[in-house]
């Protein structure tokens, strides 16, 4: 079983178009994130969320929310699409369990805004 | 925010050769991870090692939190070593805070 699965793993959309990727982790984590890489490979926090805080990174759009209607979920979605929001994003899930901090990322969405 | 470096920024090895990356860090953190991107784009977990020293098969991680580095080892390279290896660093405050902060990483390629 995938233990952090999203989808799709490719979008291609046009410019102003809204669109969502959906993020699931069966590892009963309790924090889960979006993190964006670049064409550089680099990678950046987006968001973090468990159930009592969301935390956004503040040089995020605001064309950009997560929602998560339950803990093993976490989607984002995206408003008014632009080219520069062409990357692969990835979800990720974190807990700490024995004084070990697990953290698992998904395979990651590759967004191509044409 | 917390800077990461890491160096070097790319490294070719030859088949069975040892490597050693290394990752400094600007500020305290209680949270150090490495990962390892492999050439499909998939990032594997690889240590959290906040502190001390830890070793998995050929791959072992030193952290000196004091001095605020840490470094992963490579020994007998292969192939599939190949990717980016990247360090991240956070600080475990309160829940809901524990974004990581990566470093621009180290793009390995181990050639047979």
């Amino acid at each position: 079983d995938t233990a952090v699965s999203q989808t799709p793993k490719y979008l291609v959309t046009q410019m102003g178009n809204d669109k969502s990727i959906k993020c699931e982790q069966n590892l009963g984590h309790d924090t889960m994130y979006w993190y964006k890489q670049d064409s550089k490979k680099f990678l950046k926090i987006m968001f973090s969320y468990n159930n009592k805080e969301l935390i956004i990174n503040e040089t995020v759009p605001n064309r950009f929310s997560p929602k998560s209607p339950d803990k093993a979920h976490l989607n984002l979605h995206i408003n008014s699409l632009e080219l520069g929001d062409s990357a692969v994003y990835f979800c990720a899930s974190s807990q700490v369990e024995g004084g070990v901090y697990g953290y698992t990322f998904g395979s990651g969405t590759r967004l191509t805004v044409v | 925010g917390i800077q990461v470096e890491q160096s070097p920024p790319d490294l070719i090895l030859q088949e069975g050769a040892n490597s050693t990356l290394r990752c400094n860090f600007s500020d305290s953190v209680n949270n150090l991870q490495w990962f390892h991107q492999n050439p499909w784009g998939q990032l594997i977990n690889l240590f959290y090692i906040p502190s001390g020293t830890k070793q998995n098969g050929r791959l072992s991680a030193t952290t000196v939190a004091t001095e605020r580095y840490s470094l992963l080892y490579i020994s007998s390279s292969q192939t599939t070593d190949s990717g980016v290896y990247f360090c991240a660093v956070g600080r475990l405050m309160d829940t809901g805070r524990r974004a990581l902060t990566f470093g621009s990483g180290t793009r390995l390629q181990v050639q047979p």
